[in-house]
C-alpha cells in the first residue's frame, strides 16, 4: 500500500502566481480530504469528497481556492491568486469509511513570498 | 470555546515518566474519538482510537468520559520516541463533523 501520496512536497511561489497541490489516496478508499495547519490555527478541513463528488467546502476560505476530483484516484487543490497569508502545510487524506480514522499524506509545505 | 480543546504544552518529561494529556470536547453529540500522533515536520498518524470503555495498546491507554467530556492518554514508561505532538480528535457524525484539536507537543528528555 503506497499511502497517500501528494505533490509536490514543498513549494515557494510569489504572490499573485497560480499553485496547484495534487493528491492520490489510497486505493479502495472512497473519501477524500483537503486540511490547512497552520501554527496558529491548527488543523482545519477545508473540502471533503466523498465518491469523487464535493460534499462541504464551506472551510474554503475564499473563491481564490478551488479543488477538483476528476477521479476516484486524483484531486487537485488550486490557489489563484496565491497570497502570503496563504502560507501553510496543506494536508490530503483518505478515509475507508465514515467513523475510521483517516490515512494523511506527507503534506505539501507552501510558502507564498 | 472551541469544539476541541487541549493544553498546547509543551509537556517535558524525563524518560521512563507517566504522562497524561486531557482533551475537552463541547459538543455532546460526538461519537467518537481518536488520538493521532504528529512528528515533527511530519503528516499526522492514526495512534488509537478512544472506546467508551477504555482502550489500550502496549504503553499507551486512552479512556473517554462522556459524562465530563474530555478524553485522555495516558503514556507508562515514555521513550525518546514519544517525542511528539498528540492531536485529539472528536467526530459529531459525517466526515464534516470531524474536528482535532491543537495538539499537544511532548518532550521526552534523557
Amino acid at each position: 500500500d503506497a499511502g497517500v501520496i501528494q505533490s509536490p512536497r514543498h513549494e515557494v511561489t510569489e504572490m499573485g502566481q497560480e499553485v496547484t497541490l495534487r493528491c492520490k489516496p489510497i486505493s479502495g478508499h472512497n473519501s477524500l480530504f483537503w486540511y490547512r495547519q497552520t501554527m496558529m490555527r491548527g488543523l482545519e478541513l477545508l473540502i471533503y469528497f466523498n465518491n469523487n463528488v464535493p460534499i462541504d467546502d464551506s472551510g474554503m476560505p475564499e473563491d481564490r481556492f478551488s479543488a477538483k476530483m476528476p477521479n476516484a484516484s486524483f484531486s487537485t487543490l488550486k490557489i489563484q491568486p496565491s497570497e502570503p497569508r496563504d502560507s501553510a502545510v496543506y494536508f490530503c487524506a483518505s478515509s475507508r469509511e465514515e467513523g475510521y480514522g483517516y490515512t494523511f499524506g506527507s503534506g505539501t509545505r507552501l510558502t507564498v513570498v | 470555546r472551541k469544539e476541541v480543546e487541549q493544553d498546547p504544552g509543551p509537556f517535558n518529561v524525563p524518560e521512563g515518566a507517566t504522562v497524561a494529556f486531557n482533551c475537552t470536547y463541547s459538543n455532546s453529540a460526538s461519537q467518537s474519538f481518536f488520538w493521532y500522533r504528529q512528528d515533527c515536520r511530519k503528516e499526522p498518524k492514526l495512534l488509537m482510537s478512544v472506546y467508551s470503555s477504555g482502550n489500550e495498546d502496549g504503553r499507551f491507554t486512552a479512556q473517554l468520559n462522556r459524562a465530563s467530556q474530555y478524553i485522555s492518554l495516558l503514556i507508562r514508561d515514555s521513550k525518546l520516541s514519544d517525542s511528539a505532538t498528540y492531536l485529539c480528535v472528536s467526530h459529531s457524525g459525517g466526515y464534516q463533523k470531524v474536528t482535532f484539536g491543537i495538539g499537544t507537543k511532548l518532550q521526552v528528555i534523557p
